[in-house]
C-alpha cells in the first residue's frame, strides 16, 4: 500500500526558514515530487527527487533519503505570497500513479 | 512548458442533471491522464488514471457509472459526472502525464444545487 505522511498545519515568520518534511512508504518507489497550491488553485510544480541529496532551486529547496523513506522541502527568505498548502506526492512507476500526503498549510506572518 | 486546460472552470448544476468536464493537453501528448477531486481544506484524491484509447481505471470506492471518463485522443480526456448530486460539489482537477511530470489544469468548481 501507500502511506504519505506530513504536518497539516506550520506557521513561520517572514523572512525565516521553514523545513516541511514529509515520510512514505509506498511500493514501487520511483521519486517524490513537491507542489504548492494555493487556495482555490490547482498545484503548481516545485520539485522532483528522484536520487539522494539536496537539490536547490531558488529559494526552495528540496532533500530525499530513500533508505529512510524520507523527505523535506526547504524555504528560505520566507515570503507573505509563500502562505499555501505544500504537497509532496510519491512516484509509483507501476501504472504511473501519483500518491498524494495530506498536504501541509503554511502561514506566513510579518 | 507544458500547458493543460480544462474547461469549464467553474459550473452551476441542478441536481439530476450531468456534468463534461474536459482536460487537454495543450502543447505535448498525454498518454495517460488523471482525474483528481478536492474537498475544501483537504489533500487531491484520484478517481481514476485514463489512458488513450482503453478504459480508464477507478481508485476503490468511485463509481465508474456515474464517473464517465473518456480518453479519446492523446490531448483530450473528459470527465462526466453523471446524475449529479450536491455531494458531488467539489473541485475536479485534472492532470496529463508526460515523462515523469505531471502537470495540471487550472480546475474546475462544480456546485450542484
Amino acid at each position: 500500500g501507500q502511506n504519505i505522511d506530513q504536518p497539516t498545519e506550520m506557521t513561520a515568520t517572514e523572512g525565516a526558514i521553514v523545513q516541511i518534511n514529509c515520510t512514505y512508504q509506498t511500493s514501487g518507489f520511483n521519486g517524490l515530487f513537491w507542489y504548492q497550491q494555493h487556495a482555490g488553485e490547482a498545484p503548481t510544480f516545485l520539485s522532483y527527487n528522484v536520487l539522494d541529496g539536496l537539490e536547490e532551486k531558488g529559494r526552495f529547496s528540496s532533500f530525499l533519503s530513500r533508505s529512510k523513506g524520507y523527505s523535506y522541502l526547504l524555504l528560505k527568505e520566507l515570503q507573505m505570497k509563500d502562505s499555501a498548502s505544500y504537497l509532496c506526492a510519491a512516484y509509483n512507476n507501476a501504472g504511473n500513479m501519483l500518491t498524494f500526503g495530506g498536504g501541509t498549510r503554511l502561514m506566513v506572518k510579518p | 512548458g507544458a500547458v493543460v486546460s480544462q474547461h469549464p472552470s467553474w459550473v452551476i448544476c441542478k441536481s439530476g442533471t450531468s456534468v463534461k468536464i474536459e482536460c487537454r493537453s495543450l502543447d505535448f501528448q498525454a498518454t495517460t491522464m488523471f482525474w483528481y477531486r478536492q474537498f475544501p481544506k483537504q489533500s487531491l484524491m484520484l478517481m481514476a488514471t485514463s489512458n488513450e484509447g482503453s478504459k480508464a481505471t477507478y481508485e476503490q470506492g468511485v463509481e465508474k457509472d456515474k464517473f464517465l471518463i473518456n480518453h479519446a485522443s492523446l490531448t483530450l480526456s473528459t470527465l462526466t459526472v453523471t446524475s449529479a448530486h450536491p455531494e458531488d460539489s467539489s473541485f475536479y482537477i485534472c492532470s496529463a502525464m508526460t515523462g515523469y511530470e505531471q502537470y495540471f489544469g487550472p480546475g474546475t468548481r462544480l456546485t450542484v444545487t
